[in-house]
This record gives C-alpha cells, structure tokens and sequence, in this order.
C-alpha cells in the first residue's frame, strides 16, 4: 500500500536556526498536506500543495512540493520556541489521507 | 463552535473489555475518520467514512469496528481491548474528502491505556 515517510525523525535547532523537513511518498500523489502537532496537542492543518513544483510561503515557512508530485519539504527560517512540536505530511489517496511518521522538533533558546 | 469533539478524553481498560469512542462534528463535514497515534508511527488510519452511511478500513483495522450513526457521528469501538491498543486515538472530519485548503479538522484526542 501507499506509504509516506519523513525524515529525520526528531530534529534539535537553537533558537535563530533553520530546520528543514523531507517527506517522501512511495506513490504519485495528487495533493500533499502538512499539519503542525503542538505537545499534547492535536495536528493542525497548516496547507495543501497541488501543482508539480509548487513553493508556497507562509510567514517563516516554505513549502515546496516535487516536481514529480512524490516528495515535498518543509523549512522553517530563524527558529522560535514557538515553532516546537511534530510537523506531519499526508499524502493524498481515495477520500482519505495517510500521514507521514512526522518530524519532531525542538528549539533551544 | 465546538468543531470536532471527542469523548472521553482519558479511558484505562482492562484487557479484554471493551468501549466505544464517541466523536461528533457540527461543521456538516461529510467525511470522518478515526486515526491512532504511536510513538514513532505517525497517524495511521483505522476506519475512515466518505460520506454518511459508508465506512471503510484503513491501515490498521484489526480489532476495531466503527459506526457511522449520522452525518454528525461516528463511533469507534474496541469489542476486546488489548494492551497493543494503548495509544491516542484521533478523530477527524473534512468536507470534500480532505481536499481543498482546510484539510482535516482534528479532535483533541482519547488517551486510552489498556492493562
């Protein structure tokens, strides 16, 4: 079946540095979505990416989407404490998403 | 606007009890899922329902069954809890499928620990 994985894992940055994400689909997708999960919390929709190559900013965050529509990044520029918690991709399939493993980031101040 | 609510928010069962997760939405979202959270999984998909009076499996259904009583509801039950089934689960619900620039709006989750 689909499967959607990300990389790395965890990630540790002091405050002020960049962090970059990578999810990667074993399939094609139509869309990707990205989700912010704060400690404790609940993942949050952040945006959905559709066209082959598309970059869309929000603020400090890039997200770009692959040429071939199977891989797609999320970096954040100067890092905030504000910005802890597990960033999550999710591939796109029939009525339903299925979610990358997420990357868990920490900020030091 | 309470958006999706999940209940209960904290549940301990012993193995081979069972329980039902309730869920509920008031944003007229055709489509509900049910998701798990482990650590180092990610999300990983239960049951999900496209529309109402429809259900599917998703990844992981074993030992789950779901009901989706109306367009507002959808319930997940666990016939026999096993320790295997300590997680957070999620509920979620989204208007076209997940599609569009609003994605899916999430619950804030069930923490259920099987002894």
């Amino acid at each position: 079946g689909q499967q959607v994985m990300q990389i790395p894992q965890y990630q540790h940055v002091q405050e002020g540095e960049d962090f970059t994400t990578y999810c990667n689909s074993s399939t094609t997708l139509s869309n990707i979505q990205w989700y912010k999960q704060r400690p404790g919390g609940h993942p949050v929709f952040l945006i959905q990416l559709v066209k082959s190559g598309e970059v869309k900013k929000q603020k400090r965050l890039t997200f770009q989407f692959g040429e071939a529509k199977k891989n797609s990044s999320l970096h954040i520029t100067a890092t905030q404490t504000t910005d802890v918690g597990t960033y999550f991709c999710a591939g796109s399939g029939t009525y339903k998403y299925i979610f990358g493993t997420g990357t868990r980031l920490k900020v030091l101040a | 606007n309470a958006g999706v609510t999940q209940t209960p928010k904290f549940q301990v069962l012993k193995t081979g009890q069972s329980m039902t997760l309730q869920c509920a939405q008031d944003m007229n979202h055709n489509s509900m899922y049910w998701y798990r959270q482990d650590p180092g999984m990610g999300l990983r998909l239960i049951y999900y329902s496209a529309s109402e009076g429809t259900t599917d499996k998703g990844e992981v259904p074993n030992g789950y069954n779901v009901s989706r009583l109306n367009k507002r509801e959808f319930s997940l039950r666990l016939e026999s809890a096993a320790p295997s089934q300590t997680s957070v689960y999620f509920c979620a619900s989204s208007a076209l499928g997940g599609q569009g620039n609003y994605g899916y709006t999430f619950g804030s989750g069930t923490r259920l620990t099987v002894v």
